[in-house]
């Protein structure tokens, strides 16, 4: 049991480039979501998903395009990067309506360097 | 528009002693109420959670108390420890309904002194 995986730890981008920060998890949690963690503020929604085929937009979603084709994955991609889009990712996965009781499962994150 | 205002920013704690962490929100909506704990390189992991129909909770040394009139919740760990040096996060969220959009307070950064 893995738990919640993401890949890779570290990116160096260049500003326009595009990548996807992959997440999987193997707990066949209904919820994952994406969370961007900067220094000073705290842990910020980028977009979440309650099940396979849908996503929504959380806090600061702008530069950012998720999609869910399956339960176990939820890759982020950033179609042009910019320099503000610098900053620790996390994917995190729970139950849907049990999450509240066991809480979410995080992944151990990406650093993202964009210069 | 921050929805969980969390202080302080840094925390400096003897060994043995209380650590306090506070946090007040303004959605009276919310009624799931975790605190996270997170270490160097790691994710966050659940510490311990209340719902507003208590007051207070307990698990070991770490307790929750919260104030539903103030909207204000806080985090109590006692006899803190070297090992409970970590970054902790207050949290709410609306958890009914299947929409699970937890939103965090900006983090504690506790150094507990041997």
């Amino acid at each position: 049991n893995a738990g919640v995986t993401q890949t890779p730890k570290f990116q160096v981008l260049k500003t326009g480039q595009s990548m996807t920060l992959q997440c999987a998890q193997d707990m066949n949690h209904e919820y994952m979501s994406w969370y961007r963690q900067d220094p000073g503020m705290g842990l910020r929604l980028i977009h979440y998903s309650v099940g396979a085929g849908i996503t929504d937009q959380g806090e600061v979603p702008n530069g950012y395009n998720v999609s869910r084709s399956t339960t176990e994955d939820f890759p982020l991609r950033l179609l042009s990067a910019a320099p503000s889009q610098t900053s620790v990712y996390f994917c995190a996965s729970g139950r849907l309506g049990l999450a509240t009781n066991y809480g979410y499962t995080f992944g151990s994150g990406t650093r993202l360097t964009v210069v | 528009q921050q929805q969980v205002k969390q202080s302080p920013q840094s925390l400096i704690v003897q060994k043995g002693g209380i650590s306090i962490i506070n946090c007040a929100y303004e959605n009276t909506a919310f009624d799931y109420f975790p605190w996270y704990q997170q270490f160097p390189g790691k994710g966050p992991a659940l510490l311990i959670a209340i719902r507003p129909d208590v007051s207070e909770k307990k698990e070991g040394r770490f307790t929750i108390s919260f104030n539903k009139s103030a909207k204000q919740f806080s985090l109590h760990i006692m006899d803190s420890q070297p090992g409970d040096s970590a970054t902790y996060f207050c949290a709410a969220s609306i958890g009914q309904g299947g929409s699970e959009k937890l939103v965090f307070g900006k983090g504690t950064k506790l150094t507990v002194n041997p």
